[in-house]
């Protein structure tokens, strides 16, 4: 597996609280990826970035933002949960040519 | 933009039987096309891809076949073992500007019976 991590792998949280999820990478790829996997949805892209502090959104951006002041982490944030926002939350890195990606090994979120 | 389509959401083999999933993309400027592979409760692993300067590509028992013109590309997996039950998802690229991103298609449930 590529050198990628996610923090916290499982987390349980209420409704209205901030939540922050981390993805850190020791491979210096430039582009980083978050997805939220859904059954029936496969998997859908919140916000990506390519570059430190170029980030976009991507199909299902609302409810969430994020940062990466550096190289290694790419940070996603629920400012405040919803229930509709309970999902698994995998990050993905991609290198030269932004076409090949590899995942972190995911967060679980739940929100009640 | 891209759209994926994937067929069948689930399928069912015998072992040693060969399985075939089905992709269909909107987006004629698309041209990677990457396969992963999730066991349950892991990751999306990438098991095969193929570039659109290629029409085949066969690794092992895996393979896959992209048809350009009618924009559409598929998984063959000969001889299947149990162990190759597991999600599988088809994607495909969508450039912008010098960011590349995957659209991914709703995966395919393969279950191997021994």
């Amino acid at each position: 597996d590529a050198g990628i991590t996610q923090s916290p792998r499982h987390k349980v949280t209420e409704t209205g609280t901030p939540v922050t999820l981390r993805c850190h990478q020791t491979e210096n790829h430039r582009y980083m990826y978050w997805y939220r996997q859904d059954p029936g949805h496969g998997l859908r892209l919140i916000h990506y970035s390519y570059g430190v502090k170029d980030t976009d959104k991507g199909e299902v951006s609302d409810g969430y933002s994020v940062s990466r002041s550096k190289t290694e982490d790419f940070l996603l944030t629920l400012e405040s949960a919803t229930s509709s926002q309970t999902s698994v939350y995998f990050c993905a890195i991609s290198g030269v040519g932004a076409d090949t990606q590899y995942f972190g090994p995911g967060t679980r979120l739940t929100v009640l | 933009g891209e759209n994926v389509e994937q067929h069948p959401s689930t399928l069912s083999v015998q072992e040693g039987d060969s399985a075939v999933i089905k992709c269909t993309y909107s987006d004629s400027a698309s041209n990677y096309f990457p396969w992963y592979k999730q066991e349950l409760g892991k990751r999306p692993q990438l098991i095969i891809d193929i570039r659109s300067n290629v029409g085949e590509k066969k690794d092992q028992r895996i393979a896959v076949t992209l048809n350009k013109t009618a924009k559409h590309f598929s998984l063959h997996i000969t001889e299947t073992q149990p162990e190759d039950s597991a999600v599988y998802f088809c994607a495909g690229s969508s450039r912008s500007g010098n960011t590349g991103k995957l659209i991914f298609g709703q995966g395919t449930t393969l279950q191997v019976k021994p």
